[in-house]
């Protein structure tokens, strides 16, 4: 079965670094992968999806690779505000009509 | 305006009881799911409908019972909940049953005594 890994558990930058975030996954190469926000008590939102024919994706200080070779979605934010400090997950399509989340990464960015 | 809500916010109750939470969005879209998210955060689909017709049930047990009475709305009924069953449930929506950008509402924190 597909799985999806987050490899990070938490992050700690300084502000106005570029947070970078890092999503693999194992078997089958999803048609798309999409990154959610989730801050503390709150549910995920919606941030970007890349389609696995897309390289790149932006969204304003937003940028999500896709390497279908590497299994691998890079999610960048730059010029990280405080403001970007949130939980961010990854989540693939695993078959159809569902998809997978990875367990997240806690991105804590630091004035 | 509100696009998934979910009722409750919280809910705290005792072992062996039963509780419902419902759901509903006023997004006009086709597919609504469940999931439950642990206290390792992380995320785990259970059920997802699809014009009120169950497409996905992810090996979760029987005790869960959801009910959809119309494409808008996705309830969650459990019977005789168990420590375990704590957890925050959340409800979310596509625009149909390909999946793409789901919505979530805001969750519900049921804690099991």
């Amino acid at each position: 079965s597909q799985k999806i890994e987050q490899n990070s558990e938490a992050l700690n930058i300084q502000e106005g670094k570029t947070a970078t975030l890092t999503c693999n996954y194992t078997n089958y190469s999803p048609a798309y992968l999409q990154w959610y926000r989730q801050d503390p008590g709150r549910g995920p939102v919606f941030l970007l999806l890349i389609r696995e024919n897309e390289k790149e994706k932006r969204k304003e200080r937003l940028k999500v690779t896709f390497d279908t070779t590497l299994k691998q979605s890079l999610f960048h934010i730059t010029a990280s505000q405080p403001a970007d400090s949130a939980t961010y997950l990854c989540a693939l399509d695993s078959s159809a009509s569902k998809i997978i989340f990875g367990s997240g990464t806690r991105l804590s960015i630091r004035p | 305006d509100t696009a998934v809500s979910q009722t409750p916010k919280y809910l705290v109750t005792q072992m062996g009881n039963d509780k419902s939470i419902k759901c509903e969005q006023n997004l006009g879209h086709d597919t609504m799911y469940w999931y439950k998210q642990d206290s390792k955060k992380f995320l785990k689909i259970m059920f997802s409908y699809n014009n009120k017709e169950l497409i996905i049930n992810e090996t979760v047990p029987n005790r869960f019972s959801p009910k959809s009475p119309d494409k808008a709305h996705l309830n969650l009924h459990i019977n005789s909940l168990e420590l375990g069953d704590s957890a925050v449930y959340f409800c979310a929506s596509s625009q149909d049953w390909s999946v793409g950008e789901q919505f979530f509402g805001p969750g519900t924190r049921l804690t099991v005594l």
